[in-house]
């Protein structure tokens, strides 16, 4: 089944303490991106990737970072979360690029106090 | 000002009825528009893609694309409460950023 996997799927954690949340996709896209979603907000990008190796900027980068070390996998990362960091994350890929369909992950929930 | 605007609504409509939502943009550089759904306690699935201007038709979904006003639409016709759900609007320059609109949540009830 072609689908985008998330782990984990709800998260509470303390501020500070270093956390990876794994996105993964077997549909052997190109594009991969992470979004968070937060009430009166919508969804705001935080990084997207076009390629292995190829990464860029978002809309809301600071406090993230992302790598793409294999086409699969992209793996989101805060090195020292903080509460406002709380939020509900989502991983997309699609074939080539934002045009064409985006898959969604089925998000991870993530509080930090 | 947010380069993406949209009324959160919530909107609420009985079964049968013609639905509009609407975005504003103020990036006149967008050429890509999308509308995703967006069901409770789910991930986005995309609706329609348009690039450019103009309408495009799926099914009971319509959107449109007015640049020269920076405003885009999605209209829902015979609307069924299966079609309950947020609706976003999402629109991007180049083929890697993508900037959202808040969202829509609609309502049809039976």
């Amino acid at each position: 089944e072609a689908q985008v996997t998330q782990n984990p799927r709800y998260l509470i954690t303390v501020t500070g303490k270093k956390l990876t949340v794994t996105c993964s996709q077997n549909m052997n896209h190109e594009y991969m991106s992470w979004y968070r979603q937060d009430p009166g907000l919508g969804l705001r990008q935080i990084y997207y990737s076009m390629n292995v190796e190829v990464t860029d900027k978002g809309d809301v980068p600071e406090g993230y970072k992302v790598s793409r070390k294999e086409k699969r996998n992209f793996p989101l990362i805060l090195e020292s979360p903080s509460p406002n960091q709380t939020s509900l994350y989502f991983c997309a890929s699609s074939l080539v690029s934002t045009s064409d369909e985006q898959y969604f992950g089925p998000g991870t929930r993530l509080t930090v106090t | 000002q947010k380069e993406v605007e949209q009324d959160p609504g919530p909107l609420s409509v009985p079964e049968g009825a013609i639905v509009s939502l609407n975005c504003t943009y103020s990036n006149s550089a967008f050429q890509y528009f999308m509308w995703y759904r967006q069901y409770s306690r789910k991930g986005p699935e995309l609706l329609m893609y348009t690039y450019s201007s103009g309408n495009k038709e799926d099914g009971r979904f319509t959107a449109q694309v007015d640049k020269s006003s920076k405003y885009i639409s999605l209209f829902i016709r015979d609307s069924q409460p299966s079609d309950s759900a947020t609706y976003l609007c999402a629109m991007s320059v180049t083929l890697g950023r993508l900037y959202f609109g808040r969202g829509t949540q609609l309502t049809v009830w039976p």
